[in-house]
């Protein structure tokens, strides 16, 4: 069974760093697009972030172009986010979720993490 | 971007019924387009990618139609189970979009 669990998020002043994590188990990490999707309190989906199997292709949203790093480790099956300069309309559940096509092209997502809320406020 | 629409943004309907959603984009994304299912304080499910082909495991009331910048969702005969809402995304290119979702509830 495919499980992606996120890290805590939390409580952030503005200005401030998060870093996200998430554990993939149940299939073969290293052979999956992985991305960031964000949800702002009762609003729709907003992509953020794709990487590659091998991180050779990374993509973000412009609206957090230049804040946001994506990062994975296929040694240790796990996929990052690292947010800094946060803003409050970063307030959000953030989830983890895989690519369906395995490929470094645009891709929708087939499994999804439960979510963690990343909440900006001072 | 490419941005994606959809309509209704929500209604009423009853268990039984028959149930169609549209999404448009503002170009051509081929079959480039998925379907989710969100219910209240879950994440997304998966339902239907490259526009027509359901995913593993949804049920076969759910169907996908459409090409080029037209499609639709149809929930043959709809169950309890089905009140949520629905997102359209495509995957034609980056940056990925969404449309802003159709809420189905209870009539």
């Amino acid at each position: 069974e495919v499980q992606l669990v996120e890290s805590e998020g939390g409580l952030v002043k503005p200005g401030g760093s998060l870093r996200l994590s998430c554990a993939a188990s149940g299939f073969t990490f290293s052979s999956y697009s992985m991305n960031w999707v964000r949800q702002a309190p009762g609003e729709g989906l907003e992509w953020v972030s794709s990487i590659s199997t091998s991180s050779g292709y990374i993509h973000y949203a412009d609206s957090v172009k230049g804040r946001f790093t994506v990062s994975r480790d296929n040694a240790k099956n796990s996929l990052y986010l690292q947010m800094s300069s946060l803003r409050g309309e970063d307030t959000a559940v953030y989830y983890c979720t895989r690519g369906r096509y395995s490929s470094s092209s645009p891709d929708c997502f087939d499994s999804w993490g439960q979510g963690t809320l990343v909440t900006v406020s001072s | 971007a490419i941005r994606m629409t959809q309509s209704p943004s929500s209604f009423s309907a009853s268990t039984g019924n028959r149930v169609t959603i549209t999404c448009r984009a503002n170009q051509s994304i081929s079959s480039y387009l998925a379907w989710y299912q969100q219910k209240p304080g879950k994440a997304p499910n998966l339902l239907i990618y490259a526009a027509t082909t359901l995913q593993s495991g949804v049920p076969s009331r759910f169907s996908g139609s459409g090409s080029g910048t037209d499609f639709t969702l149809t929930i043959s005969c709809l169950q309890s189970e089905d009140f949520a809402t629905y997102y359209c995304q495509q995957y034609y290119s980056f940056p990925l979009t969404f449309g802003p979702g159709t809420k189905v509830d209870i009539k």
